[in-house]
């Protein structure tokens, strides 16, 4: 009963470098989301997929890009990391709107 | 936009206690409304969720709510804590199901609650 799986679950990186967070969901979601969660700052939505093919910005998608490999799969890729992007980041799925979203446990992020 | 307020950023309250976490919501006519919950080092789980009908929503873990559309509120309770019940907890507002703009949820900035025992 794995739910929403993503990886890695830590990871430091130096400014500069990149790196891809991978997420993928095993109940036939036909939505996928990425957050991130701040102190005080609650969860904000970087970018989401409706369905698969394709992908919206949400609140703060600077810095980031997506790719909604297929209905299972939704990775979030920061292509030059940067101090502000310290952060945990977390994938989500749901099925149409109104419905559940189910998170998975979170990837920690520190770019030194 | 819709936006979600927790006015209280962290909460105390003694095993055996009641609880109360406010939610204020600022949206369209017809929101849909969440509780999560998230322990240290863990994702967030859905505690209930509002969409219609009965304005008064039980939950798990014993938890309820009610959806107040003159007040935007929708505020957690549970009549006696539990110290497991120790975690933050988040309020978040969804699209107004009318209107459509897909299934984004806005997630207040959370309730820290510590259960002294």
């Amino acid at each position: 009963n794995a739910g929403v799986t993503q990886t890695p679950k830590f990871q430091v990186l130096k400014t500069g470098q990149s790196m891809t967070l991978q997420c993928a969901q095993d109940m036939n979601h036909n939505s996928m989301y990425w957050y991130r969660q701040d102190p005080g700052m609650g969860l904000r939505l970087i970018y989401y997929s409706a369905s698969e093919g394709t992908t919206d910005k949400g609140e703060v998608p600077n810095g980031y890009n997506v790719s909604r490999l297929n209905k299972r799969e939704f990775s979030l890729r920061l292509e030059s990391a940067a101090p502000s992007q310290t952060s945990v980041y977390f994938c989500a799925s749901s099925e149409e709107k109104g419905n559940t979203i189910y998170f998975g446990e979170g990837s920690w992020l520190t770019v030194v | 936009a819709q936006s979600v307020t927790q006015p209280d950023i962290h909460i105390t309250v003694s095993e055996g206690a009641s609880l109360e976490l406010r939610c204020n919501y600022s949206y369209g006519a017809t929101p849909y409304l969440f509780w999560y919950v998230q322990s240290p080092g863990q994702g967030l789980q859905l505690l209930l969720k509002y969409f219609s009908g009965d304005t008064l929503v039980q939950g798990i873990k014993g938890f309820e709510a009610e959806f107040k559309r003159s007040q935007s509120s929708f505020n957690l309770r549970k009549p006696s804590v539990h110290w497991s019940d120790a975690a933050e907890y988040f309020c978040a507002v969804g699209p107004d199901i009318l209107t459509g703009g897909g299934n984004k949820l806005t997630f207040g900035t959370g309730t820290q609650l510590k259960v002294e025992l």
